[in-house]
């Protein structure tokens, strides 16, 4: 059962460099999301995607770009890496909130640092 | 707006002893309140959530958490401390309906022999 995958693992972009970071959940769940967790900071959320075909910005979204390709697949591009997106991100999934607050099931993280 | 103020960057605790982990949250409308661990390098995993049922919510792993809406708290509690608590840990609040989860910054546990 692999729940939630996140692709790759460690990143290292060079400023200015793109890249996309690739989710995939095999829950069914309609509502994916992307993180981003700094120190001291928590969890920001930058994108989510309450269902396929459509996503909203989150609280940091600037900088960032996500395309929801399938009900299982949800993709966050850096389009100009820049140092101040140095963090750890998450991918997550949840299944519908129509009859109460659904679990969100999280990656195990990506780790990029941009030079 | 939701929001949740997690209070003690840094909590330590023996072996043994209670653990108590601080959340006070905002919110307009009755919210939905959670508590997530992170163990070192791995995503989170939610202990326990409240969703207006009962006051008292049981967790996994020991942990529960009593939602007082007297004082907008929701405090996550374990009477007896294992090593394998050390972790961080995460309220977070969402309104009902919503899709959007705000996470507070996070409470690190630290559990001494």
């Amino acid at each position: 059962n692999a729940g939630v995958t996140q692709t790759p693992k460690f990143q290292v972009l060079k400023t200015g460099q793109s890249m996309t970071l690739q989710c995939a959940q095999d829950m069914n769940h309609n509502s994916m999301y992307w993180y981003r967790q700094d120190p001291g900071m928590g969890l920001r959320l930058i994108y989510y995607s309450a269902s396929e075909g459509t996503t909203d910005k989150g609280e940091v979204p600037n900088g960032y770009n996500v395309s929801r390709l399938n009900k299982r697949e949800f993709s966050l591009r850096l389009e100009s890496a820049a140092p101040s997106q140095t963090s750890v991100y998450f991918c997550a999934s949840s299944g519908s909130w129509g009859q109460g607050a659904a679990e969100a099931f999280f990656g195990q993280g990506t780790r990029l640092t941009v030079v | 707006a939701q929001s949740v103020t997690q209070l003690g960057s840094h909590v330590s605790v023996s072996e043994g002893a209670l653990v108590l982990l601080r959340c006070n949250y905002s919110s307009s409308v009755p919210p939905y309140l959670f508590w997530y661990v992170q163990y070192p390098n791995q995503g989170l995993q939610l202990l326990l959530k409240y969703t207006s049922a009962a006051t008292l919510v049981k967790g996994i792993n020991g942990f529960e958490a009593e939602f007082k809406k007297s004082e907008t708290s929701f405090h996550l509690t374990k009477p007896s401390a294992h090593m394998s608590d050390a972790a961080e840990y995460f309220c977070a609040v969402s309104a009902p309906g919503r899709q959007k989860v705000t996470f507070g910054t996070g409470t690190k546990l630290q559990v001494i022999p």
